[in-house]
């Protein structure tokens, strides 16, 4: 049974560059978390979805920032015109989604994001 | 928000000692979960705890939900155990996680 699937592992982007992790969760998982974990901070929550229904963005920086989870393929966080300060690690989370509000959260092994 | 505070920061170990590390969180809580970042930086799942005793080999956590404290044990440290251990909370009615700061353990030979 594989884990929370991120891809790239690494990434190396531009000022202004786009940038697209994905994360695929654990099979027979239907909801999934984005966390980020800037240097010298803990990790901070940034969004939750459903398939196609993002649920909670309250942690999501207003601008260039989006995230997806459609009916079919992977969860994406997309990142426009990036800058320094977006380099972090990005990390998914994914959990089964039964009606209990307890719920174990899965990690994934992170995105690196690394912009010049 | 919900805070959650960790200590100690940070902890330094001989090989086969045993330790522990606490969270303190602000409220009440329908979710604690403890995790291992290891020196690669991969999250860890070590205990889903939002009340009562876990044990997982050297591993072991309490969580005490009325006085708002959870305390992770681990036992004939290893140098593997070396990392970061973070604590995470969500309130009721939430389901994003809520991170403590961490306590950064080096196990030595």
């Amino acid at each position: 049974n594989a884990g929370v699937m991120q891809n790239p592992r690494h990434l190396v982007r531009r000022r202004g560059q786009e940038a697209r992790l994905r994360c695929s969760p654990m099979k027979g998982h239907s909801h999934v978390y984005w966390y980020r974990q800037l240097p010298e901070e803990g990790l901070k929550f940034m969004v939750y979805l459903q398939k196609e229904n993002i649920i909670d963005e309250s942690g999501m920086p207003k601008e260039r920032f989006s995230a997806e989870f459609p009916k079919e393929g992977p969860s994406i966080l997309r990142i426009q015109q990036v800058v320094r300060g977006d380099s972090a690690a990005y990390f998914c989370a994914s959990s089964p989604g039964t009606p209990r509000s307890q719920e174990t959260q899965y990690f994934g092994p992170g995105t690196r994001l690394l912009v010049l | 928000g919900i805070q959650v505070e960790q200590s100690p920061p940070d902890l330094i170990l001989q090989e086969g000692a045993n330790s522990t590390l606490r969270c303190n969180f602000s409220d009440s809580v329908n979710n604690l979960q403890w995790f291992h970042q290891n020196p690669w930086g991969q999250l860890i799942n070590l205990f889903y705890i939002p009340s009562g005793t876990k044990q997982n080999g050297r591993l072991s956590a309490t969580t005490v939900a009325t006085e708002r404290y959870s305390l992770l044990y681990i036992s004939s440290s290893q140098t593997t155990d070396s990392g970061v251990y973070f604590c995470a909370v969500s309130g009721a009615g939430s389901y994003q996680l809520t991170f403590g700061k961490g306590t950064k353990l080096s196990v030595i030979p």
